[in-house]
């Protein structure tokens, strides 16, 4: 039982250059979040999704996508990549409960430059 | 709004000292609330919850929360502080606007730094 992982660990892009990046959880959770830490800001939201098909905006989605093709991947994409996405990005999966905790993947590191 | 605080950037404790890291929130209706733990270049990890019941939260590595309604508080305790507790420590609660979505709203994270 691996829980949440995902690929890469790191990436370095240039500016105006895309990306995926791929989360998977193997917990058969229904609902899968993608957020993005920076300094002194915890954690914001940037999009999230309550089941395979579907997706919602969170609090900065601005610049990137996501799909949910399948029920245990959720994919964030960013399509022409600025220095501001230079950050530290979380895939979390949550169980369908009012009390389910977020489980939460090991982050990748994207520095665009 | 709803929102969660957590006033302090850094706790510096000493190793066998207690400590305490300090979280308020502010929403309508009863709080569901959240503490993770994220050790240096590795992802959040669940520590413990409020949703109900006993205001005395125990959870992983001996670390305990209190709720307080009267202060809207849930603090986060350890009555002998590890240097292996040396982490960033972030406070959530869920998003009560959020629907059936179980978002959480996260705090700006505390930097706990245990001497030895």
């Amino acid at each position: 039982n691996a829980g949440v992982t995902q690929t890469p660990k790191f990436r370095v892009l240039k500016t105006g250059q895309s990306m995926t990046l791929l989360c998977a959880q193997d917990m058969n959770h229904e609902y899968m979040y993608w957020y993005r830490q920076d300094p002194g800001m915890g954690l914001r939201l940037i999009h999230y999704s309550v089941g395979e098909g579907t997706t919602a905006k969170g609090e900065v989605p601005d610049g990137y996508n996501v799909s949910r093709l399948k029920k245990q991947n959720f994919l964030l994409g960013l399509e022409s990549a600025a220095p501001s996405q230079t950050s530290v990005y979380f895939c979390a999966s949550s169980g369908t409960g009012l009390s389910y905790e977020q489980y939460f993947g090991p982050g990748t590191r994207l520095t665009v430059t | 709004a709803q929102s969660v605080a957590q006033p302090e950037d850094q706790v510096n404790v000493a190793e066998g000292n207690p400590l305490t890291v300090k979280c308020t929130y502010s929403v309508s209706g009863n709080p569901y609330l959240f503490w993770y733990v994220q050790y240096p270049n590795r992802g959040l990890q669940f520590l413990l919850k409020y949703i109900t019941g006993d205001n005395l939260v125990k959870g992983s590595y001996g670390f305990e929360a209190e709720f307080n309604k009267s202060q809207t508080s849930f603090h986060l305790k350890k009555p002998s502080a590890l240097v292996s507790d040396s982490a960033l420590y972030f406070c959530a609660v869920r998003d009560l606007y959020g629907g059936a979505t179980n978002k959480l709203i996260f705090g700006t994270g505390t930097l706990l730094a245990v001497q030895p």
